[in-house]
């Protein structure tokens, strides 16, 4: 059964500090998705990747497929990114879903 | 910037109803999916859809669930006899190809009552 799981759920931390959210997975992917949840409940899609490490502007995705394991990092964190960022694993024509992490930056 | 829109926003329906949620993918796009998310809880895949087929569905895609792309551009979902348990915010996405970015849309949030 392809799980996905995520950590921590909630994390709230002051402007400015690096922010690390970490996805596990159990089954093999063609590819895994960052998702950024905003409060309204609107989806954006932030990387989808099958290898290495992607970066765009202050954010940061890697993978290690033999550990079946990714991170997101955020640098000089904002208030604007507080949001729900949700890591999805792409298989068999569909994703599944992790149960998100709850950000929220404190100015 | 192309974007996914859905239609309605939000809708209410008494159960046992039938409701359709409409969506308009992004046009180049050649796959298509729904997802809903329960209040509090996490999203959940319902369907995907390629070449005017079913390409893959979720154990909660049952007989009272279709999907249709009724022209070029239409992407719709059916709940033919509503219940209190579909009320849920559902998304439409679209992707290039397979696998690919998928660009969700706003949601629909139904509330069945």
């Amino acid at each position: 059964k392809n799980e996905v799981e995520q950590s921590p759920q909630n994390l709230t931390a002051q402007e400015g500090e690096f922010i690390t959210i970490n996805c596990s997975y159990s089954v093999g992917i063609s590819a895994l998705h960052w998702l950024q949840q905003h409060p309204g409940g609107g989806i954006v899609s932030l990387f989808m990747l099958s290898s290495g490490k992607k970066k765009h502007g202050r954010l940061i995705a890697t993978i290690n497929i033999q550990e079946k394991h990714s991170s997101l990092h955020i640098t000089a964190s904002h208030p604007r990114d507080s949001a729900v960022y949700i890591c999805a694993n792409f298989g068999n024509e569909k994703l599944t879903f992790g149960t998100g992490t709850r950000l929220t930056i404190i100015p | 910037e192309p974007e996914v829109t859905q239609t309605p926003s939000h809708q209410v329906t008494q159960m046992g109803q039938e409701v359709i949620l409409r969506c308009v993918p992004i046009s180049n796009h050649l796959y298509f999916y729904w997802y809903r998310q329960i209040l509090g809880q996490k999203v959940e895949f319902l369907v995907s859809f390629y070449n005017n087929e079913i390409s893959e569905k979720s154990e909660i895609f049952d007989d009272q669930f279709s999907v249709e792309r009724p022209d070029g551009s239409n992407f719709t979902l059916k709940i033919r006899s509503t219940k209190l348990e579909d009320s849920a915010m559902y998304f439409c996405a679209s992707s290039e190809g397979t696998p690919g970015e998928q660009f969700f849309g706003p949601g629909t949030r139904l509330t069945v009552l």
